[in-house]
């Protein structure tokens, strides 16, 4: 069975240009979330869908993310324009229910110079 | 204060020997806990699950989980050099089992051959 997988692998662009990542999660999986790490910090929660609903968007930073799961599959996340600080790692997991595991998938490496 | 706390390390072992990672967190309300491994530029790895007071043993790995105290730990016996890797707490904070994780720092462990 397929993990969760995220695309691309890295990403280098430059500071106001558009970058989309996306992230495939566990066929079955209802919830999905999207993690950041930004470099020396610890991993933090941006958001979490069920199905295609947000239902906690508590950690997204500004209004210049925006999360898309249509169709309650895979999941897009835009950032536009992008800054410096919105470089780091890029996590999405996904699992089975709230209380269950989260599976994580390999991450998107984002660089904004 | 940070809502999960973990000493960053280096924690290094003597291969053979057990290795103790230890976790703080602050909503004595919450309910679900989790330890993950990092490799280095790999994603987060799930190791184990733990809901319930006392400890769970999966093979050379042991979480310890002490609502009243706030503490969650994790031995990892016999350590072995593969052994080596960041080791995350996770929480799911809060008495509602949201599914939202909250990360510690991470605990860098080397195990020495």
């Amino acid at each position: 069975e397929a993990g969760v997988t995220q695309f691309p692998s890295h990403s280098v662009i430059e500071k106001g240009q558009t970058v989309t990542l996306r992230c495939d999660p566990i066929s079955g999986h209802d919830n999905l979330y999207w993690y950041r790490r930004v470099m020396g910090k610890e991993i933090k929660f941006l958001l979490h869908f069920v199905k295609e609903s947000k239902q906690d968007e508590s950690g997204m930073p500004n209004n210049r993310f925006l999360a898309e799961r249509t169709g309650g599959t895979y999941s897009t996340l835009k950032v536009q324009p992008a800054e410096l600080e919105d470089s780091g790692v890029y996590f999405c997991a996904s699992s089975l229910n709230r209380e269950s595991s989260a599976f994580f998938g390999q991450g998107t490496r984002l660089t904004v110079v | 204060q940070k809502e999960v706390e973990q000493n960053s390390g280096p924690l290094s072992v003597p291969e053979g020997a057990i290795a103790s990672l230890n976790c703080t967190y602050s909503d004595r309300g919450s309910q679900s806990f989790f330890w993950y491994r990092q490799y280095s530029g790999k994603s987060p790895e799930l190791i184990m699950s733990i809901y319930s007071n006392g400890d769970k043993e999966d093979g050379r790995f042991t979480a310890q989980l002490n609502k009243a105290s706030q503490y969650v730990s994790l031995l990892i016996r016999d350590s072995q050099p593969s052994d080596s890797a960041t080791y995350l707490c996770a929480v799911n904070m809060g008495s509602s089992n949201t599914g939202k994780l909250i990360f510690g720092q991470g605990t860098t462990l080397q195990v020495k051959p």
